[in-house]
């Protein structure tokens, strides 16, 4: 079956611009996630949604991120007035519960890079 | 408190050796200790997983060691292929969620 869908798989944008990153999760997966991962650096957890709202934003770094899941599937991660800063793998992930031993799936990413 | 401590930063096997990656954590909390196999241009894969109270999980030629009072856990992978070298990230997370803590990773490659 198809995994964790994410487009596009690189973004370039220029410093100020403002960018959206889309993730589709596997089908029937109520739990969703973004996480950043920098160069060289392990993942870094944004967000996780439970069906359509958000459980936990600690995540983002400040206000200029926001992502949605407004039916409980697609997710978008908005990101305004990017800066230099911001270049990363932005990873989404999905699983089936969101809870206990629920394996996390990982997309492949998309690569943003502000110039 | 909310780290995870990886090590070694990269490592080198002979194929068929065995590849030990160590992490180290603060918070007793974390009940759900990950290892992710990460390919370049990939996203990270579950490899193994394991909950504190057990001391040791294998599948395969993949074993995590869990040392609950040291606040230790490894992955050792046996017969090491070549097809095995990737990137390794050790992670933690509490209260059953997945919202996880990585390591700073493992860059492991195996010589032919």
């Amino acid at each position: 079956g198809a995994g964790v869908s994410q487009t596009p798989s690189n973004k370039v944008t220029e410093k100020g611009k403002y960018v959206e990153l889309r993730c589709d999760p596997i089908s029937g997966h109520t739990a969703l996630y973004w996480y950043r991962q920098s160069l060289g650096q392990g993942p870094e957890f944004l967000i996780y949604f439970q069906g359509t709202g958000a459980a936990d934003d600690s995540g983002l770094p400040n206000d200029r991120f926001f992502a949605v899941r407004p039916e409980g599937s697609v997710s978008t991660l908005k990101i305004q007035r990017t800066e230099r800063g911001d270049s990363a793998v932005y990873l989404c992930a999905s699983s089936l519960m969101g809870t206990g031993d629920s394996p996390l799936h990982f997309g492949n990413g998309t690569r943003l890079t502000v110039t | 408190q909310q780290q995870v401590k990886q090590s070694p930063q990269s490592l080198i096997v002979q194929k068929g050796g065995i590849s030990i990656i160590n992490c180290a954590y603060e918070n007793t909390a974390f009940d759900y200790f990950p290892w992710y196999q990460q390919f370049p241009g990939k996203g990270p894969a579950l490899l193994i997983a394991i909950r504190p109270d057990v001391s040791e999980k294998k599948e395969g030629r993949f074993t995590i060691s869990f040392n609950k009072s040291a606040k230790q856990f490894s992955l050792h992978i046996m017969d090491s292929q070549p097809g095995d070298s990737a990137t390794y990230f050790c992670a933690a997370s509490w209260q059953g969620a997945q919202k996880l803590v990585f390591g700073q990773g493992t860059r492991l490659t195996i010589n032919p």
